[in-house]
């Protein structure tokens, strides 16, 4: 079971917009940035997201992130058939018992 | 351009101890401020942070994890390691290493925890 909870699947026509989400709590959405990664099947992880809205260099415009309160969102707009993979959210939980970092566990994106 | 490559036998008995390297190159371990990390992904399943050493040396697990992990680096080989005793089919899995970090935008105020370079990952089976 992860810290963090995602749908588990999505899905989206090709061209059109697509969110994901990510719960957490105050431990660690709630106080803590959130990333996102990108793995493409048989693939590692990439980073797409980081500091809740940030991109990395190289990273189109159509990802987007934002957070709120103890919620995450990941936002892909004119979805391509490229774009099918799973996704996943990650912060860093600051329990005074179990400090750690954390993932969702994943959500599995489908251009139909 | 920095890039991280696990290596280590990809069978392990059980009740042995799991040993993986990684090795990263386009950088100096010891430069900058991050956090080398290890992660794991059992297969079908999601990612699962296993823990992380600092530059300093400085290091934190998870929690679930903590009795059985020990991470260390080597400076001299540019390399990081992983070493988990004890291990059961449960630990079978893909480890991947990677470069976390924390920026740093000034005046004590920093940003989150994340993972910029990964290692292709290595799968790791405890069979007998």
């Amino acid at each position: 079971q992860s810290v963090l909870t995602q749908p588990p699947s999505v899905s989206a026509a090709p061209g059109q917009k697509v969110t994901i989400s990510c719960s957490g709590s105050s431990s660690n959405i709630g106080n803590n940035y959130v990333s996102w990664y990108q793995q493409l099947p048989g693939t590692a992880p990439k980073l797409l997201i980081y500091d809740n809205n940030k991109r990395p260099s190289g990273i189109p415009d159509r990802f987007s992130g934002s957070k709120s309160g103890t919620s995450a969102t990941l936002g892909i707009t004119g979805l391509q058939t490229g774009d099918e993979a799973d996704y996943y959210c990650g912060t860093w939980d600051s329990s005074l018992s179990a400090a750690a970092g954390v993932f969702g566990g994943g959500t599995k994106l489908t251009v139909l | 351009q920095v890039q991280l490559q696990e290596s280590g036998p990809g069978l392990v008995k059980p009740s042995q101890t799991l040993s993986l390297t990684c090795t990263v190159s386009g950088g100096s371990i010891s430069s900058g401020s991050y956090y080398w990390s290890w992660i794991r992904q059992p297969a079908g399943k999601g990612l699962e942070w296993i823990g992380r050493i600092y530059t300093s040396g400085s290091t934190n697990y998870n929690p679930s994890l903590k009795s059985r992990v020990t991470i260390s680096v080597d400076t001299s080989k540019n390399q990081f390691s992983l070493k988990l005793s004890s291990v059961t089919a449960a630990d079978t899995a893909v480890y991947y290493c990677a470069r976390g970090r924390e920026d740093y935008y000034g005046s004590g105020s920093y940003g989150g925890y994340y993972f910029d370079y990964w290692g292709q990952g290595t799968l790791v089976t405890v069979s007998s």
